[in-house]
């Protein structure tokens, strides 16, 4: 089976400039994490889809972040327009269940926003 | 790796050797802790788990103990191998519905042949 998958693997880009993440779930399971760690932070959370559905987007940080996940499959994170500060590692994850389940990880996007 | 610019502590300890790794979290309403291997390159990849109705879990190799009392949680590595060098994030789940986990700062293990 398939793990969770994650494109592309680095983005370099200037700042002003959007990019585009994707974050492909293991199949079936409906609930889908972002996370990201900034330079010198720990790794933070960002939102949670259940299906295509927003759960908790509690810890985006500002309008310049958009996720989607339409059709409750694939999931999308735009930042438009990207900044210094929001370089670092975009992590996706994935679980089955709602309540209590384990979350799978990818490998993660580098970001890097010159 | 992600891990430039993150300052980590560092546990260095012999092939063969128990390896400890300790974090405290932050919140008396988690109620669900995991403990993460990250590898450099890679994601985090689930080691084992504890609820907060158990003070100790066994895996493979892997023992984790929960004290609710200090807030402290621990990892314990037994025969510590090379493979085993790793950052380790403990993780936190509130007993809130949400499912968001809470990460620590994490520890780089060193595994020296």
């Amino acid at each position: 089976e398939a793990g969770v998958t994650q494109f592309p693997s680095h983005s370099v880009i200037e700042k002003g400039q959007t990019v585009t993440l994707r974050c492909d779930p293991i199949s079936g399971h409906d609930n889908l994490y972002w996370y990201r760690r900034v330079m010198g932070k720990e790794i933070k959370f960002l939102l949670h889809f259940v299906k295509e559905s927003k759960q908790d987007e509690s810890g985006m940080p500002n309008n310049r972040f958009l996720a989607e996940r339409t059709g409750g499959t694939y999931s999308t994170l735009k930042v438009q327009p990207a900044e210094l500060e929001d370089s670092g590692v975009y992590f996706c994850a994935s679980s089955l269940r709602l309540v209590g389940d384990t979350q799978y990880f990818g490998p993660g996007t580098r970001l890097t926003v010159l | 790796g992600e891990s430039v610019g993150l300052h980590l502590p560092t546990l260095s300890v012999q092939e063969g050797d128990n390896s400890i790794i300790n974090c405290a979290y932050s919140n008396s309403a988690s109620d669900y802790f995991i403990w993460y291997k990250q590898e450099s390159g890679k994601g985090p990849q689930f080691i084992i788990d504890i609820r907060s109705n158990m003070d100790k879990r066994q895996g493979q190799r892997v023992t984790v103990l929960l004290n609710k009392t200090v807030k402290h949680l621990s990892l314990q590595i037994a025969a510590t191998q090379p493979g085993d060098s790793a950052v380790y994030f403990c993780a936190e789940i509130l007993n809130t519905g949400f499912q968001k986990l809470v990460f620590g700062t994490g520890t780089r293990l060193l595994v020296s042949p």
